[in-house]
């Protein structure tokens, strides 16, 4: 299985400074015939669903905020929030698709400062 | 609008059966993509379990499968979930959610449902 490995666990930023997960893969998620990366990266609110923000790990999920981008490329990866605002406050979760079993990251906690 | 349903019972007896059906709305079951299962145990992280492509294709997390039936019922746009013996490391929300693309290509989770709490508990 490809293990997912985010850090940190949690962290606190205050508002309209920039927030940055990072997120490792235990090996690379580059399909080397198309050259896309297969990660991904969630929100997930109190109670709510996961949502996708952002996908083949730096394109836009339509209606995304442009606040949001994902970078990086084979095992590295990194989601930032420019400015951060209150409606952010949630857990990220980075999640590769390239191969079976699909794998998520332990997620890392956004809060308020 | 592609809309996801989770239904079943709540509670489960530990050794038993955990039934799940998710009720697809906006879009046929029968048209490509993958339709799969995915759970969160309380306070933790997501874990995939498993996913169907319409056809017969199934495809499971290693760690459930000996455990872990999925299905389809296209004539209902529905699609369900089985997992036996269950004990209380089970007890988790469980979301159904879409992926792939219609031709079977991997894509990420885009369309989820709310999730439901199953609790394994005598």
């Amino acid at each position: 299985d490809i293990v997912m490995t985010q850090s940190p666990d949690s962290l606190a930023v205050s508002l309209g400074e920039r927030a940055t997960i990072d997120c490792k893969s235990s090996q690379t998620v580059l399909y080397s015939s198309n050259n896309k990366n297969y990660l991904a990266w969630y929100q997930q609110r109190p109670g709510q669903p996961p949502k996708l923000l952002i996908y083949w790990a730096s394109t836009r999920e339509a209606g995304v905020p442009d606040r949001f981008s994902g970078s990086g490329s084979g095992t590295d990866f990194t989601l930032t929030i420019s400015s951060l605002q209150a409606e952010d406050v949630a857990v990220y979760y980075c999640q590769q698709y390239y191969t079976t079993p699909w794998t998520f990251g332990q997620g890392t906690k956004v809060e308020i400062k | 609008q592609v809309q996801l349903q989770e239904s079943g019972p709540g509670l489960v007896n530990p050794s038993e059966t955990l039934s799940l059906t998710c009720a697809v709305s906006g879009y046929s079951i029968s048209n490509g993509y993958f339709w799969g299962w995915i759970r969160q145990a309380p306070g933790k992280g997501l874990e995939w379990i498993g996913s169907l492509y319409h056809g017969g294709s199934t495809y499971s997390n290693p760690s459930l499968k000996s455990r872990l039936t999925i299905s389809e019922d296209t004539s209902k746009n529905q699609f369900s979930l089985k997992l036996s013996s269950v004990t209380a490391a089970d007890t988790a929300v469980y979301y159904c959610a879409r992926h792939g693309d219609i031709s079977g290509n991997y894509y990420p989770f885009d369309y989820w449902g709310q999730g439901t709490l199953v609790t394994v508990s005598s």
